[in-house]
């Protein structure tokens, strides 16, 4: 079982480039989400999508940006990468509205920008 | 959003012992989850406790939603348990968890 599934595990960027992270997930699941951790925290939500072709910003959306062509994939992208987005990045999915069973979650993606 | 506090941030404890973490938060919530990040940054899905109790083998986990707290039991610690703990609650109406900073916990043998 698969389950979530996020590429690449690592990625060191230089400030000013751009890049895309992968997440997909197997489960037939309609929500999907962005988070991002820094040292020492919890996580925070970046975006989020209901189902293919919608998608809504979370509490952190400055500097990325999200589609939902698929009901499988979810992909985050940065735009002129900077040192503050240096952080690990997990993907969620859960099958209906959050407060209706539990969230699932990638292993996540840990990426530094220099 | 809902403000997530978790008790103790730190955790130190001998292997064999029994240790009670607590997560108090602001608001009703629809959602509560408990997550173990172990050493290599995974997160584990623990329990999905909005109200009641649980048990998964020495894991339990309590959450009194009209007192607006859960409590993650963990008995006969071992060093796999080490890492941090969250608690992530979702409130009414609301699309995302809001996650607690977290226990840190060190079972040491």
């Amino acid at each position: 079982n698969a389950g979530v599934t996020q590429t690449p595990k690592f990625r060191i960027l230089k400030i000013g480039q751009s890049m895309t992270l992968q997440c997909a997930q197997d489960m037939n699941h309609n929500y999907m989400y962005w988070y991002r951790q820094d040292p020492g925290m919890g996580l925070k939500l970046i975006y989020y999508s209901v189902g293919a072709g919608i998608t809504d910003k979370g509490e952190v959306p400055n500097g990325y940006n999200v589609s939902r062509s698929t009901t499988e994939d979810f992909p985050l992208r940065l735009e002129l990468a900077a040192p503050s987005q240096t952080s690990v990045y997990f993907c969620a999915s859960s099958y209906r509205a959050s407060g209706d069973g539990p969230q699932h979650f990638g292993d996540g993606t840990r990426l530094s920008i220099l | 959003g809902i403000q997530v506090e978790q008790s103790p941030p730190d955790l130190i404890l001998q292997e064999g012992a029994n240790s009670t973490l607590r997560c108090n938060f602001s608001d009703s919530v629809n959602n509560l989850q408990w997550f173990h990040q172990n050493p290599w940054g995974q997160l584990i899905n623990l329990f999905y406790i909005p109200s009641g109790t649980k048990q998964n083998g020495r894991l339990s986990a309590t959450t009194v939603a009209t007192e607006r707290y859960s409590l993650l039991y963990i008995s006969s610690s071992q060093t796999t348990d080490s890492g941090v703990y969250f608690c992530a609650v979702l409130g009414p109406g609301a699309n995302n968890l809001f996650f607690g900073t977290g226990t840190r916990l060190t079972v040491i043998p």
